[in-house]
């Protein structure tokens, strides 16, 4: 499978916590994405990080890319209790033809 | 732009019936993708389509399934016959320009198979 892997695949912490995702991968990518899964909804995209890129900012989220540990972990800054959502890391490349490869995501449970 | 539309959200069908979801992409996007999102699983992609045409199509799980898109405005996706395991959360998500460019998903169906 070309899934990547997210760790943990449960976290709980309280408001104000920082809250730490990791991702592995198993091909070579041209970008990854991380996206937030509230329960009961679609998957909406937070960020994306290309290849070329070693980390990246978007408001209280911050995105790493270590391309050599083919890993990358996003950090939520001072969480909040809507930051409770599964969060998922999705990749692309050539080889899948351009279609997204998504892993099973992290839940994330922030309490207030 | 109302973003992915999918119908309907909820599908309860007993074993055996032919269950038709239905999706409409972002305007614009020229790709459309299926999947299957199950506990177990996690998210599968069924199928994705580029300017209308499948391009693969490897995560169909069986002959059950089928997929059209016969324009750029709207998508289904067939079950026929309808077995219990089949019993998921189905999403549409639509992507515009750049084959690497972020994925816009629809709210899902959730389909329940007795």
């Amino acid at each position: 499978s070309q899934q990547g892997e997210e760790d943990p695949q449960a976290l709980s912490i309280q408001e104000g916590e920082n809250a730490t995702m990791n991702c592995s991968y198993k091909t070579s990518i041209n970008n990854l994405q991380w996206y937030r899964q509230n329960s009961g909804r679609g998957l909406v995209h937070l960020i994306l990080i290309r290849s070329n890129e070693r980390e990246k900012h978007s408001g209280r989220l911050r995105v790493t890319l270590d391309t050599s540990k083919k890993s990358s972990s996003l950090l939520i800054t001072a969480s909040r209790a809507a930051d409770t959502a599964s969060y998922f890391c999705a990749y692309g490349s050539s080889n899948s033809g351009y279609a997204l490869n998504f892993g099973k995501g992290t839940s994330l449970l922030v309490t207030p | 732009d109302a973003g992915v539309i999918q119908s309907p959200r909820h599908e309860v069908t007993e074993m055996g019936q032919e269950v038709t979801l239905r999706c409409k992409p972002i305007s614009g996007h020229n790709s459309l993708f299926w999947y299957r999102q199950t506990m177990m699983r996690g998210l599968e992609l069924l199928i994705y389509f580029n300017n209308n045409v499948p391009i693969d199509d490897s995560g169909m799980p069986e002959d059950r399934f089928s997929a059209k898109m016969p324009n750029a405005s709207f998508s289904t996706l067939k079950i026929q016959p309808s077995e219990p395991r089949d019993s998921a959360v189905y999403f549409c998500a639509s992507r515009g320009g750049g084959n690497y460019n972020e994925q816009f998903f629809g709210p899902g169906t959730r389909l329940t198979v007795l």
